[in-house]
């Protein structure tokens, strides 16, 4: 399996509402990033987890909570959005940067679409 | 820090023609990787082509090559023979281990080029 699987692929909601972004590979990456991409924008990198634990946040706002409960899994909980944070994003994978025999790359999923009303 | 620069916006190319996309970067780090992601209108973002900044040999991928000029810090996308299917925006990305992040990457993009195969 070499792929990053996010879910669900759309999603819209309110700015009271609470829900979850899912991203899962089974490639025994031990790193996960999640970014946020608006329209014709580059990706903007959000956070970083790490052998499961967050070793990056890019001064995300709080409404924005990641959570890795194994290695093959990485969620983003979303709550109290504004419209602005309406965008793309995009989870990715790597193989640790401390293992000599993974291929430097990062891997993408499909992303997950999101629009705040 | 690093800074990646795609100096075209936007691009065209008849199909079965050669383009060539350009991208810069600036750095002061040794080890590092460049990479060309494509990213079609599916938004899924896909690796086209990768080299490592120690390899002087220039990677190939198919009908995708890069010119990798370490010295000017030039890493530009050749695509011969253009398909349909390579309408996309092309990003150019810059890779290194993270400092901060303890055993992750640091990845950082240009501004894209979106490229047009037209019939």
């Amino acid at each position: 399996d070499t792929e990053v699987t996010q879910t669900p692929k759309h999603l819209v909601m309110g700015m009271t509402n609470k829900k979850s972004l899912k991203c899962e590979q089974h490639m025994g990456h031990r790193a996960m990033y999640w970014y946020k991409q608006k329209a014709k924008k580059p990706p903007e990198l959000m956070f970083v987890y790490s052998y499961e634990k967050l070793s990056i946040n890019e001064s995300v706002p709080s409404r924005f909570s990641p959570e890795c409960p194994n290695s093959s899994l990485l969620n983003l909980h979303l709550h109290a959005l504004q419209p602005e944070d309406s965008a793309l994003y995009l989870c990715a994978s790597s193989p640790s940067a401390t293992d000599s025999s993974g291929a430097n790359v990062l891997t993408f999923g499909a992303g997950s679409r999101l629009t705040v009303l | 820090a690093q800074t990646v620069t795609q100096s075209q916006p936007e691009m065209s190319v008849q199909e079965a023609e050669t383009v060539t996309l350009s991208c810069t970067y600036d750095t002061s780090e040794n080890n590092y990787y460049l990479f060309w992601y494509k990213q079609p209108p599916s938004r899924q973002m896909i690796l086209v082509i990768r080299q490592e900044a120690y390899k002087q040999q220039n990677a190939t991928e198919n009908r995708f090559s890069v010119n990798f000029q370490k010295a000017a810090k030039s890493f530009s996308l050749k695509i011969s023979d253009s398909q349909l299917g390579d309408t996309a925006m092309y990003f150019c990305a810059f890779m290194k281990q993270s400092h901060s992040g303890a055993g992750s990457y640091q990845l950082t993009f240009g501004k894209g080029t979106k490229l047009s195969v037209i019939p």
